[in-house]
């Protein structure tokens, strides 16, 4: 099978701009969830998503958002970009299997810099 | 809320030599314990997990780790290193089914190999 797969792998944008990031699940897998990886805070959880809705979000600001669509692929947009917001954003999905632990792989990431 | 410590932000290791990279949780219930390796630039690479039964888990790249309930650990091991396992590691803590806040990550153990 192919792995989780993330476009773009890197992006500049500009202070007050803002980004769509994308993310294909593994085959078969229903759940996207995104992460941000800065030095300084590490690895955080922003959002899931499971059959188009969002299940779960992390303590972020409401101008990190995400959708899920009907074939499990996820973008996740982010609106006026502040410098803070430079990370790499990671996608990983999870099958969800109903009642059982869960396993999340993770794509390559996408380097996203605001200058 | 459930928490990950990682006490050890760089370790040094000769080539052969073998590893022990700790992880301590904090979580009110039964955990599932995952161990992720990152190489520069990269995503996340799933080394091992543990939901249940066996405390000596096996996993990819020669690793294992074991499980030690009363310690409130999940320390990965390795015999014998190799110049490829220069990385970054990171232990993560999930809920059953994902959870409310998605994997809960440590901030890393950066292993730099010598020859």
């Amino acid at each position: 099978k192919a792995g989780v797969t993330q476009t773009p792998r890197y992006l500049i944008k500009t202070r007050g701009q803002q980004v769509t990031l994308s993310c294909s699940p593994i085959s078969g897998h229903r759940s996207v969830s995104w992460y941000q990886q800065t030095p300084g805070q590490g690895l955080q959880f922003l959002f899931e998503y499971f059959s188009e809705t969002q299940r779960n979000k992390g303590n972020f600001p409401g101008r990190f958002s995400g959708r899920q669509f009907s074939n499990s692929r996820s973008e996740m947009n982010v609106s006026t970009l502040e410098l803070g917001d430079s990370a790499l954003y990671l996608c990983a999905s999870s099958p969800r299997l109903a009642g059982g632990p869960d396993t999340q792989y993770f794509g390559p990431g996408t380097r996203l810099t605001v200058l | 809320a459930q928490s990950v410590t990682q006490p050890d932000i760089h370790i040094t290791v000769s080539e052969g030599a073998s590893l022990e990279l700790r992880c301590n949780y904090s979580y009110g219930a039964t955990p599932y314990l995952f161990w992720y390796v990152q190489s520069p630039g990269q995503g996340l690479q799933l080394l091992l997990k543990y939901f249940s039964g066996d405390t000596l888990v096996q996993g990819i790249k020669g690793f294992e780790a074991e499980f030690k309930r009363s310690q409130s650990s999940f320390n990965l091991r390795k015999p014998s290193v190799h110049w490829s396992d220069a990385a970054e590691y990171f232990c993560a803590v999930g809920e059953k089914g994902g959870g409310a806040d998605g994997l809960t990550f440590g901030k890393g153990t950066h292993l730099i190999i010598q020859p």
